[in-house]
């Protein structure tokens, strides 16, 4: 069983405030790498996979880049909002079909 | 479109009991899985599978049976109840891929306590 792990454990942050997380992966026969974000309440909603060395992805105020020969990926929010509040996910993917889910970082934004 | 459905949303059993957890999708998916949340732990794979008549073991697979006879339901199988069963449990669908690069869709989710 591969580890994926994530930090920090949980961050607040002022609304307005940038903020990055970080995700580390086992760079072993690594395929991908996906995040989720995951408000109370409901169910984990996907933000990117990534698959490629170098990949940079951009959804909004939310960025995320993926380095598979360190194993690791930070997810960047520039500008928070309290909307941001949510636990972010992530997820490494080696083949055989399993994906390794991280503990999650969990953020909240204060107004 | 309803996407990924479960039932039910709450469940209590007592120990020893059995009950089948519920799940379908509607996006005519080949890759169904279902996972355990519990606190500090993540999302835990307890069982998959990349089709119709074919099912494979998770990190988490005892005490758990599944089937899949047709390409829209999952369903997850509890034998005989106990109280570290106790979770929420995820199903998720996703288009299938040796490379993983398909989203998963996940269900709204299914809290079960066991007592």
């Amino acid at each position: 069983i591969l580890n994926v792990e994530q930090s920090p454990q949980s961050l607040h942050v002022q609304e307005g405030d940038s903020t990055n997380f970080t995700c580390s992966f086992p760079s072993s026969n690594f395929y991908a790498l996906h995040w989720y974000r995951w408000e109370t309440a409901k169910s984990p909603e996907a933000l990117f996979v990534m698959t490629l060395n170098g990949d940079e992805k951009k959804k909004g105020r939310i960025s995320a880049t993926l380095n598979t020969k360190e194993g690791y990926s930070y997810l960047y929010i520039k500008g928070s909002q309290p909307e941001d509040s949510a636990t972010y996910l992530c997820a490494s993917y080696s083949g055989t079909y399993k994906y390794i889910f991280g503990t999650g970082t969990r953020l909240k934004v204060l107004a | 479109n309803a996407g990924v459905t479960q039932t039910p949303k709450f469940q209590v059993l007592k120990t020893g009991q059995s009950m089948t957890l519920q799940c379908a999708q509607d996006m005519n998916h080949e890759y169904m899985s279902w996972y355990r949340q519990d606190p500090g732990m993540g999302l835990r794979l307890i069982h998959y599978s990349v089709g119709a008549g074919i099912t494979d073991q998770g990190e988490v697979p005892n005490g758990y049976n599944v089937s899949r006879s047709t390409t829209e339901d999952f369903p997850l199988r509890l034998l005989s109840a106990a109280p570290s069963q106790t979770s929420v449990y995820f199903c998720a669908s996703s288009r299938l891929t040796s490379g993983g690069e398909e989203t998963q869709y996940f269900g709204p989710g299914t809290r079960l306590l066991v007592l």
